[in-house]
């Protein structure tokens, strides 16, 4: 099975700066897709920003970029501009092309400090 | 606005109580998920389905046990409820057209203490 390993359990911003989370993942197949979902807290996740491996542009999502690595299996969150409301629970998670099964990270709790 | 619905926010039950925890969802998703989310262990897989009245165990189904009669319900049931099930549920749904990223949209958990 993929893995997801993201080796920050907590990280800490202050607001307007920038940040970035890490993230890197096992696997054997070429196509797949990668995530960023947010989890603030008591409140649902949600999607920051994917990433389809065949592409080899960073995707870009207003103040959130990543930095995909394919050949080291790298997919790094970029906060920038760090806002209050950024704060929250961060996950990787990988997908493969063909399948419908997600694997997540454990997870990235972000403090924002005003 | 999509979205997916699970039923009870937050419940206490007591050991060895069956427990159902319903999710519904309105974006005619083939695939739904239920996963488990502890500290430290991110979310685990516990059963998924790409169809009415099918259903594939995940990477923890030990314990659970799912039904999916119509195709915008998905239920999580613990026939027989432990101390260690305590956690939040998510559930999770998503399209199936090979070759999109199949998003997962995620419902607002159900947080369950077992006593």
């Amino acid at each position: 099975a993929q893995t997801v390993t993201q080796s920050q359990p907590e990280m800490s911003v202050q607001e307007a700066e920038t940040v970035t989370l890490s993230c890197t993942y096992d696997t054997s197949e070429s196509d797949y897709y990668l995530f960023w979902y947010k989890q603030p807290p008591s409140r649902q996740m949600i999607l920051v920003i994917r990433q389809e491996a065949y592409k080899q542009q960073n995707a870009t999502e207003n103040r959130f970029s990543v930095n995909f690595q394919k050949a080291a299996k790298s997919f790094s969150l970029k906060i920038s501009d760090s806002q209050l409301g950024d704060a929250a629970m961060y996950f990787c998670a990988y997908r493969g092309y063909n399948f419908n099964k997600f694997y997540f990270g454990s997870g990235t709790k972000l403090n924002v400090k005003p | 606005d999509v979205k997916v619905t699970q039923s009870s926010r937050y419940l206490v039950k007591r050991t060895g109580e069956k427990v159902f925890l319903e999710c519904v969802q309105d974006m005619d998703h083939e695939n739904m998920f239920w996963y488990r989310q502890d500290p430290g262990l991110g979310l685990r897989l516990i059963y998924f389905s790409y169809d009415v009245k099918m259903k594939e165990k995940g990477d923890i189904p030990e314990g659970y046990s799912v039904s999916r009669e119509k195709k915008e319900r998905f239920s999580l049931i613990l026939e027989s409820a432990s101390t260690n099930q305590t956690s939040m549920y998510l559930c999770a749904s998503s399209g199936s057209d090979r070759g999109s990223s199949g998003e997962l949209f995620f419902g607002e958990g159900s947080r369950l203490t077992v006593l």
